[in-house]
């Protein structure tokens, strides 16, 4: 079946240092792939998707391109803020031949950011 | 634009209790769907109602069951309550039911189980 490893955290980093949060795979078919953000206490926001292979997507300084050769969502940012202290979600969104869009995420990453 | 709502925030429910959290779709969504997030996990995909009919449904026993209404509101019902139900309960709503279409979550319903 389908599924989602992500970087094992947490991940601690200074203000304006450069992110990597690793993201990998599996799954059947031509899956979406979303990265997703939840701050404490609150619900899950997206932040970004590629629903094809190469697409890059972006939203608030953040990237991730889907790698189809490497099955990989990796997700970077140039300079973190402290603002950006929280849980990090990388998903697939199902393309098994179904007919609905069941996500599968990974097990989140805890990124805690100090001025 | 109001995104989605769930109702209640917290619940504390007994062994053996039956539940029923709610949750109001953002406005022109037909689809919802249901995740459960244990602490400390990422959610787990239990079904998916698509224009009030089960469209999928996850690994979750048939004591987790659902309903959707003409305004595309929802209902996820569990019976039987046992310890391991403690989680976080998420509601998304999403324009269509496809596997591109962007979900988009609501606060949460936190469940303790004693």
């Amino acid at each position: 079946g389908d599924s989602v490893t992500q970087m094992e955290g947490p991940v601690t980093l200074s203000e304006e240092a450069f992110l990597t949060i690793n993201c990998t795979y599996t799954a059947t078919g031509y899956p979406s792939l979303f990265w997703y953000v939840q701050y404490p206490g609150e619900g899950l926001q997206l932040l970004l998707k590629a629903t094809k292979a190469d697409d890059k997507g972006s939203n608030k300084g953040f990237e991730a391109t889907y790698r189809k050769e490497t099955t990989s969502f990796h997700l970077e940012k140039g300079s973190v803020q402290v603002s950006d202290s929280a849980v990090y979600f990388c998903a697939l969104g199902d393309a098994g031949g179904t007919s609905y869009g069941k996500l599968t995420f990974g097990q989140g990453t805890i990124l805690t950011v100090h001025p | 634009e109001t995104g989605v709502t769930q109702s209640p925030t917290h619940l504390i429910k007994t062994r053996g209790q039956q539940v029923t959290l709610r949750c109001s779709s953002q406005s022109g969504h037909n689809t919802v769907s249901w995740y459960q997030q244990a602490l400390g996990q990422g959610p787990q995909f239990i079904f998916q109602y698509y224009r009030e009919e089960e469209n999928g449904r996850g690994n979750f026993p048939p004591r987790f069951s659902g309903l959707q209404f003409p305004n595309y509101s929802s209902e996820l019902n569990v019976n039987a309550l046992e310890l391991d139900d403690s989680a976080l309960y998420l509601c998304a709503s999403s324009p269509l039911a496809g596997a591109q279409e962007t979900q988009y979550f609501g606060p949460g319903t936190r469940l303790l189980v004693l």
